[in-house]
């Protein structure tokens, strides 16, 4: 099974909407984190945001959130107020704890296109 | 500032060549990583180490090998290159333990002849 799932290979959003880019995980461990990653066309990989399983408030960095449903298992990440610039790949990532130390699993991304 | 750096942004290489890939770092990590992305695949673990001269497969293993002599270098190398692995290769980096990300270097897109 997948252990971390997203849905929406390609979205667009108009300039200064907001914009929910989905993210469901799979996972039977206690204590676990999710991250989001922006990647631009250069390739880098730029982390965005964070949430700790143990985190009753929803992380909020800037313009970015995640809207953490720990029940359901997803962890959605929301861009308010849309940039051109926003216009990127953006990894789901989820960290669990292992023996041999933190192991990442990662979804397949979502495209974003920024109108103007 | 974190650094993790990797040794080409883009390579050429011929199918059949020995092909070396290094990433460093410079945060004193003990887990390094190697990942293949590919469109609409995501990120796939090659293979992850998490202690000099330690290293465990990831999900794709086949086709390469790792070594880290050093606890700041991870290479991975391809025996004898072939066009299916012609990819974008991530190496990251990050603590053992503790709620930190891993750190990326920059990617290296290869592309095999």
């Amino acid at each position: 099974a997948q252990k971390i799932t997203q849905t929406q290979p390609g979205m667009f959003v108009q300039e200064k909407e907001a914009v929910t880019l989905d993210c469901t995980y799979d996972t039977s461990d206690q204590s676990y984190g999710l991250f989001w990653y922006k990647q631009p066309s250069s390739g880098e990989m730029i982390f965005l945001i964070y949430q700790g399983s143990y985190d009753e408030q929803n992380a909020t960095e800037g313009r970015y959130s995640l809207n953490f449903q720990k029940a359901r298992k997803s962890a959605n990440l929301v861009i308010s107020a849309s940039q051109l610039g926003d216009s990127a790949m953006y990894f789901c990532a989820m960290r669990e704890g292992r023996r041999n130390g933190n192991q990442f699993y990662f979804g397949t991304g979502t495209s974003l296109t920024v109108i103007p | 500032d974190v650094k993790v750096t990797q040794s080409s942004r883009y390579l050429v290489k011929r199918t059949g060549e020995k092909v070396f890939l290094e990433c460093v770092q410079d945060m004193d990590h003990e887990n390094m990583f190697w990942y293949r992305q590919d469109p609409g695949l995501g990120l796939r673990l090659i293979y992850f180490s998490y202690d000099v001269k330690m290293k465990e497969k990831g999900d794709i293993p086949e086709g390469y090998s790792v070594s880290r002599e050093k606890k700041e270098r991870f290479s991975l190398i391809l025996e004898s290159a072939s066009t299916n692995q012609t990819s974008m290769y991530l190496c990251a980096s990050s603590p053992r333990k503790g709620k930190e990300t891993q750190y990326f270097g920059p990617g290296t897109r290869l592309l095999v002849l």
